[in-house]
């Protein structure tokens, strides 16, 4: 059985940090490309950023460059989200998703999410 | 400036057909695969289409969609009340060089 589960979210002032984590079961991970996708509360989707599973090439909603960082470490399976100069816009359940590919550029589909974990960001 | 464009809502009595257009352009739909994504109140989206009709396993055959030129559309046939949920579609846009969603499509069973 595929799981995703996210974790570090919670409450935090506008300009500070955060650092999302995504830990994975069932996927061979290190294979897969893996995105960060978010909803701000009653609002569509926005894909965040993402990351290709072979050579790590990275990409990110122009929304989030320059502020966000995305990672993984194959060895643990797992995908991360370091998120600095939180803005109050920033305020959304952020879902860990896996493609379809190993290539976070192309025609892939996102085939797993995890349950989601509210950021929010409020003074 | 890239968009896929949906209605907010759309409905229809048990047993109807139901059908969500998306609107696209050049850069995403035109030029990629269509997904589309089912995202029960409360829970985490789904995927429910990919390569413009493909099904994965577990979604019932009353889900059908296509994709023509910069347009994409979902029909759900035999509209059943678990079907309530928004309606995503989404393709890679090669402007903004990541993936888009549309907005959604809210689907009410009256």
């Amino acid at each position: 059985e595929v799981q995703l589960v996210e974790s570090g979210g919670g409450s935090v002032q506008p300009g500070r940090s955060l650092r999302l984590s995504c830990a994975t079961s069932g996927i061979t991970f290190d294979i897969y490309a893996m995105h960060w996708v978010r909803q701000a509360p009653g609002k569509g989707l926005e894909w965040v950023s993402g990351i290709s599973g072979y050579n790590h090439d990275i990409g990110y909603a122009d929304s989030v460059r320059g502020r966000f960082a995305i990672s993984r470490d194959n060895t643990k399976n797992s995908l991360y989200l370091q998120m600095n100069s939180l803005r109050t816009e920033d305020t959304a359940f952020y879902y860990c998703v896996k493609s379809s590919g190993s290539y976070f550029q192309g025609n892939y589909h996102f085939d797993y999410w995890g349950q989601g974990i509210l950021v929010t960001v409020s003074s | 400036q890239s968009i896929l464009s949906l209605p907010p809502s759309a409905s229809g009595t048990p047993g109807q057909r139901v059908t969500i257009a998306c609107s696209g352009s050049s850069s995403n739909i035109g030029s990629n695969t269509v997904n589309w994504y089912q995202q029960v109140p409360g829970k985490a989206p789904k995927l429910l289409i990919y390569r413009n009709n493909q099904r994965p396993s577990g979604v019932p055959d009353r889900f059908s969609a296509s994709r023509s030129g910069t347009s994409a559309s979902l029909a759900i046939s035999g509209l059943q009340s678990e079907d309530e949920a928004h309606y995503y579609c989404a393709a890679w846009d090669d402007s903004l060089n990541g993936p888009l969603f549309g907005e959604g499509t809210k689907v009410t069973v009256l």
